[in-house]
Order: structure tokens, then C-alpha cells, then sequence
């Protein structure tokens, strides 16, 4: 069972665009919900995360906006760069878990064209 | 070490062959789990290791998978007779102390091809 739905699959912006990536989930339990930056060959690498007790957290350029009831949240990348060019995975986590397991999305491959 | 390391990079492995993935954790990381990346699909969790004990092995798809964790440090994926269903980027995380308030540093994967 897919706990955590993530959209789209893959998604092209220009340079100086918005990227927006969304991420639904089901299980009301979850309380974190983090955002994970992959690099071909690499592994993925913590971006920014939030708590449902906020509904927007920014740093620099890259925003996650949340909507506890609509159980959704959204990445969104301001000033789009090449190098922003990864795949972006969202991630959900469940309080009652204590040790941070992950429930990961499908991830999105974004490409940024100069 | 610097970071998470994990080995081998790549492997190609005939069918029903048996596999062992290693992976060395951040020193003094505590928390460590491993997840597996099939094309087109998020990260799947397999197991969570608190040093040398498995509270969590849930993930693990059958019973030809299995891990160990030796001296709360390095440790090994091990599949079984392995199948092609098998193939995919196995990826391994290491946290200071478990919890998601510590974030998770993950290794550059072991991409396991099986033919």
C-alpha cells in the first residue's frame, strides 16, 4: 500500500521558473514530513522538512507548503537552476515510530533547462 | 569516516546466485537502516538496526533477505537465491541517534543487477 503519492513523475522547467512537486498522504498519524534532494549516483540528501504544526517553511529558494486537512504538502523551488536538475523525493514519518523510519514518495525527476 | 560508504558500487549476479552488500555507517552513528530503490519507485524501507539489534526487520521482502550489524558498526545485506525482482539500488542510512529530529546521511547505494 502506497502511503505517501507523489506528482508528477518527472517535470521540465526553464531557468528562473517555479518547480512544484506534490505529495498527498493517507496515514493521519504521520507528523513529519521531510523532502530529500538525489543526485545521479548519489544518495539522497535531506532538503528541508516541516511539522504539521506550520504551514509554510522557507529556506532560500526552496519552500514546502503544508495542508494538514487536506493531507497534502508541496516543494516548491523558486528561481529554478540547472543545478537543481535531481530527483526530489517527499517522505512522511509517524510520531509513534521512534527511530525516524521513512515512508518515501515515488520521487520526481525535475530537469531545470538553461 | 567522512561519510557513509557502502560496497560494492555495482554487482551483477546470475540468478539464483547468493549476495552480500556492505555498508559502513558514519563512526559513532548509532542508528542505521537500509532501504532499496527499484526504477520508478520511491525508497522501500527493509530494516533499521540500533546497534547491533534489529527492532524493526519489517521491510524485508522474503526470508532469502537478511541483515547483520557486527561491533555497532559495519553491516551486511544478504539475499539469498537471488531473482530478478531482486534488482535494484539498495541503499544504506546512517543517523547519530535514532529518531528523525538527528536527519538520515545515506551512502551512494549498492546497484544490484540480477541476470
Amino acid at each position: 500500500q502506497q502511503q505517501v503519492k507523489q506528482s508528477p513523475q518527472s517535470l521540465i522547467v526553464q531557468k528562473g521558473g517555479i518547480s512544484i512537486i506534490n505529495c498527498a498522504y493517507e496515514n493521519t498519524a504521520f507528523d513529519y514530513f521531510p523532502w530529500y534532494q538525489q543526485f545521479p549516483g548519489k544518495g539522497p540528501a535531506l532538503l528541508i522538512a516541516i511539522r504539521p504544526d506550520v504551514s509554510e517553511k522557507k529556506e532560500g529558494r526552496f519552500t514546502i507548503s503544508f495542508n494538514k486537512s487536506a493531507k497534502q504538502f508541496s516543494l516548491h523551488i523558486m528561481d529554478s537552476q540547472p543545478g537543481d536538475s535531481a530527483t526530489y523525493f517527499c517522505a512522511a514519518s509517524d510520531g509513534g515510530t521512534s527511530y525516524g523510519k521513512l515512508t518515501f514518495g515515488q520521487g520526481t525527476i525535475l530537469t531545470v533547462h538553461p | 569516516g567522512a561519510g557513509v560508504s557502502q560496497s560494492p558500487s555495482n554487482k551483477v549476479t546470475e540468478k539464483g546466485k547468493d549476495v552480500e552488500l556492505r555498508c559502513d555507517p558514519i563512526s559513532g552513528h548509532t542508528a542505521l537502516y537500509w532501504y532499496r530503490q527499484s526504477l520508478g519507485q520511491g525508497l522501500e524501507f527493509l530494516i533499521y538496526f540500533q546497534g547491533n539489534s534489529a527492532p524493526d526487520k519489517s521491510g524485508l521482502p522474503s526470508d532469502r533477505f537478511s541483515a547483520e550489524r557486527t561491533g555497532g558498526s559495519v553491516s551486511t545485506l544478504t539475499i539469498q537465491r537471488t531473482q530478478q525482482e531482486d534488482s535494484a539500488v539498495y541503499l544504506c542510512a546512517s543517523s547519530p541517534r535514532p529518531g528523525r529530529n538527528y536527519g538520515y546521511t545515506f551512502g551512494s547505494g549498492t546497484r544490484l543487477t540480477v541476470v
